[in-house]
């Protein structure tokens, strides 16, 4: 099955940018989704369809998908923006087949 | 939109559970549902879902032959049975709908229950 790979944690300055990296084998011909987790919580979703903001995610968090990588960007990043965040897309659409990439932790310094 | 998940509970190696997800707040039977598991300190692991009409379903590997997804349109919920359940299956269920009739990213989440397998 596919495999999407995030690096384990990033740290980051509030007021800085984070960049939370997703790699897969030509995931640019996919489409990817990208969800915040913060402990004890259910996940959201912040990020969909490579680049498209859900009503009421600021537009501080954005994301791109080229190539073998896709990326999830914080900019101006805020303590309250500490949690986990995973990329996902549809595998096979012919088996309605999901995969997850395995989190990273955004800490904020 | 309202997700609320129950019918987790501890069980024995080799028992059955079933959980539920009951849906309010958007036209149920026109959206495509899934359910996501995490295990205790772990990341998310897609488990099962369904498009709008049940004409499409799939699973995770590590569940096909004893888990089986279903939607009832007339009650407005979303179940999970499982059987045979393994150590490994220890997770918070999640119940989210999907964006699409057909699939897409998951908009709306529940807030989980817990199911337990140990001897």
């Amino acid at each position: 099955s596919y495999v999407l790979t995030q690096p384990p944690s990033v740290s980051v300055a509030p007021g800085q940018t984070a960049r939370i990296t997703c790699g897969g084998n030509n995931i640019g011909s996919k489409v990817v989704h990208w969800y915040q987790q913060k402990p004890g919580q259910a996940p959201v979703l912040v990020v969909y369809n490579d680049d498209d903001r859900p009503s009421g995610i600021p537009e501080r968090f954005s994301g791109s998908n080229s190539g073998n990588t896709a990326t999830l960007t914080i900019s101006r990043v805020e303590a309250g923006d500490e949690a986990a965040y995973y990329c996902q897309l549809w595998e096979t659409r012919s088996d309605l087949s999901y995969v997850f990439g395995s989190g990273t932790k955004v800490t904020v310094l | 939109v309202h997700l609320v998940e129950s019918g987790g509970d501890f069980v024995q190696p080799g028992r059955s559970l079933r959980l539920s997800c009951a849906a309010s707040g958007f036209t149920f039977r026109d959206y495509a549902m899934h359910w996501v598991r995490q295990a205790p300190g772990k990341g998310l692991e897609w488990v099962s879902g369904l498009n709008w009409n049940s004409g499409s379903i799939g699973y995770v590997d590590s569940v096909k032959g004893r888990f089986t997804i279903s939607k009832d349109n007339a009650k407005n919920s979303l179940y999970l049975q499982m059987n045979s359940l393994r150590a490994e299956d220890t997770a918070i269920y999640y119940c989210a709908k999907a964006l699409l009739a057909e699939g897409g990213c998951f908009d709306f989440w529940g807030q989980g229950t817990l199911v337990t397998v140990a001897s």
